[in-house]
């Protein structure tokens, strides 16, 4: 089956912790994205690459990380400096160019103890 | 500016029709997505508009006025399984496949 899984689907982060995110795709897409979701948000863009090796700052990039060193994979690192982590992540993926759709993943809910 | 307006909460009833609205604004305007997203779970795609006008996928139809900068999700002979959050986003422009969402909306279908 051709899709896109997150894992793990809950983590919990203690202070001063970095936690990292898995996204994984096999729809063999250039594109990633990562996005958080908050309670009476919109989804906010995070980072998204449009290749491998290449990524670039969304809106909301302070306190993340990340890294595309295969095409599969784009795992997302909350870092300390990250003030309220506590949210709901989404990792999608597309084909390269304007107007593609994103595809999704199931989200990994991160709570801050 | 970029910004996408949609209303926060709907409610309709099993077997009605129920219009969701999305008005925006964005720079390098390409195109306009529809995605469900039931509580918990990821968001799926819906539809996608590039041009004017009616587009229809069974129960599900989506508009698009570009000049109005307005869109709409019609969804017909609403299911129980319906209820969800709707999140209309609009394609930034350029190169980059960008998407901006809006707050989504919440419909609830009663029995």
């Amino acid at each position: 089956d051709g899709g896109i899984t997150q894992s793990p689907k809950y983590l919990f982060r203690k202070e001063g912790q970095n936690v990292t995110l898995s996204c994984e795709q096999n729809l063999n897409h250039d594109a990633m994205y990562w996005y958080r979701q908050d309670p009476g948000q919109g989804l906010r863009l995070i980072y998204y690459s449009q290749i491998v090796n290449d990524f670039q700052k969304g809106d909301i990039a302070e306190g993340y990380s990340v890294s595309r060193e295969k095409k599969e994979s784009f795992p997302l690192t909350v870092t300390s400096a990250q003030k309220n982590p506590t949210a709901f992540y989404l990792c999608a993926s597309s084909a390269q160019g304007a107007g593609e759709t994103q595809y999704f993943g199931p989200g990994t809910r991160l709570l801050v103890l | 500016g970029q910004n996408i307006d949609q209303p926060t909460e709907m409610t309709a009833t099993e077997g009605a029709i129920v219009q969701i609205n999305c008005t925006y604004q964005t720079s390098g305007f390409n195109g306009l997505f529809w995605y469900q997203q039931h509580a918990g779970e990821a968001p799926t795609f819906l539809s996608y508009n590039v041009l004017d006008g009616l587009e229809e996928k069974g129960r599900f139809s989506s508009f698009l006025s570009r000049s109005k900068g307005y869109s709409y999700l019609l969804l017909k002979e609403l299911q129980m399984k319906d209820s969800a959050s709707y999140l209309c986003a609009a394609s930034r422009g350029g190169a980059t496949n960008k998407l901006i969402f809006g707050t989504g909306t919440l419909l609830a279908v009663q029995p």
